[in-house]
């Protein structure tokens, strides 16, 4: 069954960190081009960075660059997202998802909240 | 940056209805455009790739079309299921951006 699992998400105090996973089974991880979307509460989608499937580049939206980093490790089949010098705006839902120029297989989700 | 602009912000219709959702780009984007349905609480599934092409598994009620600027998302025959909100997306350019989303209801 092709599947993303999303992991790491919680509370965190403006200006904290945290690291978010992403566990893929089912299809060819290392042969996908792999994203993070958020959806802040009760708000639209928008695109938050991209990793390339050969590694050889990323993209980051102009409201994380900077504070944001995306990787995997192609030998866990595992995508991430460290967050750095957390704002109460990066509060959202953070999917991971595939990405061939749209959005093919998403996984559930995992809820950041950034908060005092 | 493409912005995205999707028209109505919400829609109600009745079991049966055509239902029809416009995106505009504010710049050209050929056919590089998707269709998102996302129902409460749930991840967003994908319908409609490179503007017209049906993802697998999708029911045949759902087409897309247009390029260029404008596209279109139409449910010919709406049933109880389809109630949700749907964004466009262009995969043109980064960053990629999304419509603000249609409800419907």
């Amino acid at each position: 069954e092709v599947q993303l699992l999303e992991s790491g998400g919680g509370l965190v105090q403006p200006g904290g960190s945290l690291r978010l996973s992403c566990a893929a089974s089912g299809f060819s991880f290392r042969t996908y081009a792999m994203s993070w979307v958020r959806q802040a509460p009760g708000r639209g989608l928008e695109w938050v960075s991209v990793i390339y499937s050969d590694d050889s580049g990323t993209s980051y939206a102009d409201s994380v660059k900077g504070r944001f980093t995306i990787s995997r490790d192609k030998s866990k089949n595992t995508l991430y997202l460290q967050m750095n010098s957390l704002r109460a705006e990066d509060t959202a839902v953070y999917y991971c998802a595939t990405y061939r120029r749209t959005f093919d297989i998403w996984g559930q989700g995992t809820m950041v909240t950034v908060s005092s | 940056d493409i912005q995205m602009t999707q028209s109505p912000s919400s829609v109600s219709a009745s079991v049966g209805d055509r239902v029809t959702i416009t995106c505009r780009a504010s710049q050209g984007i050929s056919n590089w455009l998707a269709w998102y349905q996302q129902k409460p609480g749930k991840a967003p599934k994908l319908l409609i790739f490179a503007a017209s092409s049906l993802q697998r598994g999708v029911p045949s009620r759902f087409s897309g079309s247009g390029s260029g600027t404008d596209f279109t998302l139409t449910i010919s025959s709406l049933q109880p299921e389809d109630c949700a909100t749907y964004y466009c997306q262009q995969g043109n350019s980064f960053p990629i951006t999304f419509g603000q989303g249609t409800r419907l209801e």
